[in-house]
């Protein structure tokens, strides 16, 4: 069974870079799949945040304004999100999800979400 | 920038069919793929591909697109289909993945 799973401060002070982990069991991250991150503000609808595949090849929402990188380590079978320079508006709960390439299903598996507030 | 269209809120009667839209100009060429998300839970794929049912999801849910707008309709909803709901589609390149509003189903 794949299974998600977030980890990361819960906490970030405003300016400073919001980093979160996404460990992944069940699967090898090295398959035919992308890896996607998506936050929800609070009491409000989802927003993607953006993919990375196996290869390193990365995908973003420009609504970030270029302040979100992921990465992944297949070393460790997870993958990560940075964003910097945070303000209140990135307070969310944020979301790690597959793609799963090979049947062609979007966001079949998703972790349980990580909340993670700016603030000083 | 590209956007989804959802009402925000829909209310049935238990057993009465519900019915949830999503507009996007993209729609007649792109996928539509809907999510349920319960309070405090994490979305969960109920339609993929404008009309596929994942595994394990009932075969009241069911999905279908036309023109610039997708349906997401349930047959027979019960209380425990409230939730709100979420639909998901990319921009005209591909690479951009766009969330509409979501729509807040209420059964009672």
């Amino acid at each position: 069974q794949v299974q998600l799973q977030e980890s990361g401060p819960g906490l970030v002070k405003p300016s400073g870079t919001l980093s979160l982990t996404c460990a992944v069991s069940g699967v090898s991250i090295s398959t035919n799949n992308w890896w996607n991150w998506v936050r929800q503000p609070p009491g409000k609808g989802l927003e993607w945040i953006g993919e990375i595949y196996q290869t390193g090849h990365t995908k973003y929402n420009p609504s970030l304004k270029s302040r979100a990188t992921i990465s992944v380590d297949k070393s460790k079978n997870q993958f990560s999100l940075k964003v910097t320079s945070v303000t209140a508006a990135d307070t969310a709960v944020y979301y790690c999800a597959r793609d799963n390439n090979v049947d062609d299903i979007p966001l079949d598996f998703w972790g349980r979400g990580i909340l993670v507030t700016v603030s000083s | 920038s590209y956007e989804l269209t959802q009402p925000p809120s829909v209310s049935v009667s238990p057993g009465q069919t519900a019915r949830i839209t999503c507009s996007g100009d993209e729609l007649p060429k792109k996928y539509v793929n809907w999510f349920q998300q319960k309070s405090g839970q994490a979305p969960v794929l109920v339609i993929y591909e404008d009309n596929k049912r994942p595994s394990g999801i009932p075969e009241r849910f069911s999905g279908s697109s036309s023109g610039t707008m997708a349906t997401l309709t349930i047959g027979g909803a019960q209380v425990e289909d409230e939730g709100d709901y979420h639909c998901y589609s990319p921009d005209s390149s591909g690479d951009l993945r766009v969330f509409g509003g979501g729509t807040t189903l209420t059964v009672l």
